[in-house]
This record gives structure tokens, C-alpha cells and sequence, in this order.
């Protein structure tokens, strides 16, 4: 299995330009999410889905849009990009009801917005 | 106030040292408490959960969640340079969807 992949592993954005970060996962999980990392700042919530067709926004959704038609995949939209948006992004996923209710976390996209 | 509050250090410590991993929460609600670890340029993997109060013992690693003073920690015996890493603090309620994370610390352990 390869768990949680993250696509792409880094990339360099102008403001006002638009992306999309991808997210796909092999283990069949419902629960999916996405998170933002900022130094000193700990992971806050983007957007999360519970399965394939619901979304929901979290702490910080503004600037950011997700959809989920997919079990596997919860791609991540920025549409109009802001310096404010350089981050290390995560997307994870969470079996419900698992043992320890363990959140698998995708290796990251690191995002610089110039 | 934050919901979770972790000193992100850094915390530096020789090896062999006993490491002692702090976090409060805020929200008696809730239930679950983790700890990741996240090594440089990787993303967080789950090292230890506990439900509920009490301790919880796996090799060189103790969580221990005291839900009074709402206070979680995670101690590390015998301290090593692989432990070189971030170490997040967790927690949500039952049935919750959403996850808290703490801020993380950062432990350096040199040889």
C-alpha cells in the first residue's frame, strides 16, 4: 500500500496564479483532510470530508476550495494566490472508529507564493 | 485561548537525557489524546494515544494524560539522536471529526 501520496512535492506560485494540490490514498479510508503548517504555528485545518461527496470547512478555509468525488482522491484548490498562502501543506486520513483514531498523514507540499 | 497549548522550544538535551514533553487543554470534552512525531521535511506519524486518563507505556516512550488538571505529557527514557524531531500533541472528543493539534516542540538530542 502506499498510503497517503502528495502531488506535487513542491512548487513556486506568482500571486494571482491558481493550483491544485493533490491527494489520493489506497487505504479505503472515509474520513479525509487538509492542513496547513506554518513554522512554530502547529497543522490548522483547511477543509475536511467525512466520504466521498461531503466537504466541510475547518479553521482556515478562505482562499482554498476542496472537492471529494472519490473515496481516494481530495484535491486542493487555490485560485488566486497570496504570499500569506506559503505554507507546508497535509493532507491525512482517518478510518472511522479506528484503533487510536490515528490521523495518516501524506508527506507534504511545500508551497512558496512570490 | 488556544484549545491546546505546547511550548514549541526548541528543547535541547544530551543523549541518554529523560525527556519531558508538555501540553493543556482547554476543552474538558475531550477524550482522545495523541502524540506525533514529525521528523524534518516528513509529515506527522502517530507515536503514542492514550483514551481518557492514565498512562500508557511503549518502550523508551511514556503518554500520560491527567484529566483534572487537563494536563498531557509524554516522557522519552534513555534520549537518543534519532529522536531528533517535532512532537505534536493531539486530542479531539468521542466521535469528534476534527483533531486539535498543539503547536509542537522541537527536541534536539545530541551525541
Amino acid at each position: 500500500n502506499a498510503g497517503v501520496t502528495q502531488t506535487p512535492k513542491f512548487r513556486i506560485l506568482k500571486i494571482g496564479q491558481s493550483m491544485t494540490l493533490q491527494c489520493t490514498q489506497d487505504m479505503n479510508h472515509n474520513y479525509m483532510y487538509w492542513y496547513r503548517q506554518d513554522p512554530g504555528m502547529g497543522l490548522k485545518l483547511i477543509y475536511y470530508s467525512v466520504g466521498a461527496g461531503i466537504t466541510d470547512k475547518g479553521e482556515v478555509p478562505n482562499g482554498y476550495n476542496v472537492s471529494r468525488s472519490t473515496t481516494e482522491d481530495f484535491p486542493l484548490r487555490l485560485e488566486l494566490a497570496a504570499p500569506s498562502q506559503t505554507s507546508v501543506y497535509f493532507c491525512a486520513t482517518r478510518p472511522p472508529g479506528g484503533e487510536a483514531e490515528t490521523q495518516y498523514f501524506g508527506p507534504g507540499t511545500r508551497l512558496l507564493v512570490l | 485561548q488556544k484549545e491546546v497549548e505546547q511550548d514549541p522550544g526548541p528543547l535541547s538535551v544530551p543523549e541518554g537525557a529523560i525527556v519531558s514533553l508538555n501540553c493543556t487543554y482547554s476543552n474538558s470534552a475531550f477524550q482522545y489524546f495523541m502524540w506525533y512525531r514529525q521528523y524534518s521535511r516528513k509529515g506527522p506519524e502517530l507515536l503514542m494515544y492514550t483514551y481518557s486518563s492514565g498512562n500508557k507505556e511503549d518502550g523508551r516512550f511514556t503518554a500520560q494524560v491527567d484529566k483534572s488538571s487537563k494536563y498531557i505529557s509524554l516522557f522519552i527514557r534513555d534520549s537518543q539522536p534519532s529522536d531528533s524531531a517535532t512532537y505534536l500533541c493531539a486530542t479531539h472528543h468521542t466521535g469528534g471529526f476534527k483533531t486539535i493539534f498543539g503547536a509542537g516542540t522541537r527536541l534536539f538530542v545530541k551525541a
